[in-house]
């Protein structure tokens, strides 16, 4: 089956804690996002990466980090500077082209405990 | 700048209605146009985009929109609504011709929760 994979669905930090989450794709897209889902806000960009060894911030970039080392994997660190971690974490890839679509995951929610 | 602005919260229409969920945008070039759906605890589905050509767009599950230049607008509609069809709804727009880095943005409205009643 050709999608995205996010995982844990469900995850729960500690304050102080730095926790991952996982982004893998098998559909070959050299581009890949995160968004962040708040409540009435829609989707906010994170971070986006265009090809191996390559990302930029997006919008919101400031308490999270990523890493891009190899074509189908994109994890998402959300890190202790995060103070507002708590929304649901969406995963998105495509190819480069303009008019393409992005294929999403099925998010994970992240709580604070 | 770009943005997309979907009117209302939320939509409520009796099953076997047709409905509307209304989008707008701005963009500076020529928009590409795209309505996602999300089911709870879900990621977004796509549903239709409109690139260029005829401005009424069909997509799946019996969804269609109609790209406006005029209006700028680009609502998404259903002869006849289904209970399934109860979910949350996107409108997403990127600007043709707009990069930033490299890095063609798509931005996202806020989302319109369709309710659909028995």
């Amino acid at each position: 089956d050709g999608g995205i994979t996010q995982s844990p669905k469900y995850l729960f930090r500690k304050e102080g804690q730095n926790v991952t989450l996982s982004c893998e794709q098998n559909l070959n897209h050299d581009a890949m996002y995160w968004y962040r889902q708040d409540p009435g806000q829609g989707l906010r960009l994170i971070y986006y990466s265009q090809i191996v060894n390559d990302f930029q911030k997006g919008d919101i970039a400031e308490g999270y980090s990523v890493s891009r080392e190899k074509k189908e994997s994109f994890p998402l660190t959300v890190t202790s500077a995060q103070k507002n971690p708590t929304a649901f974490y969406l995963c998105a890839s495509s190819t480069r082209q303009g008019a393409d679509i992005q294929y999403f995951g099925a998010g994970t929610r992240l709580s604070v405990l | 700048a770009q943005s997309v602005a979907q009117p209302e919260d939320q939509v409520n229409v009796a099953e076997g209605n047709p409905l509307t969920v209304k989008c707008t945008y701005s963009v500076s070039g020529n928009p590409y146009l795209f309505w996602y759906v999300q089911y709870p605890n879900r990621g977004l589905q796509f549903l239709l985009k409109y690139i260029t050509g005829d401005n009424l767009v069909k997509g799946s599950y019996g969804f269609e929109a109609e790209f406006n230049k005029s209006q700028t607008s680009f609502h998404l509609k259903k002869p006849s609504a289904l209970v399934s069809d109860s979910a949350l709804y996107f409108c997403a727009v990127r600007d043709r011709y707009m990069f930033s880095g490299g890095y063609n943005k798509l931005i996202f409205g806020a989302g319109t929760r369709l309710a659909v009643h028995p």
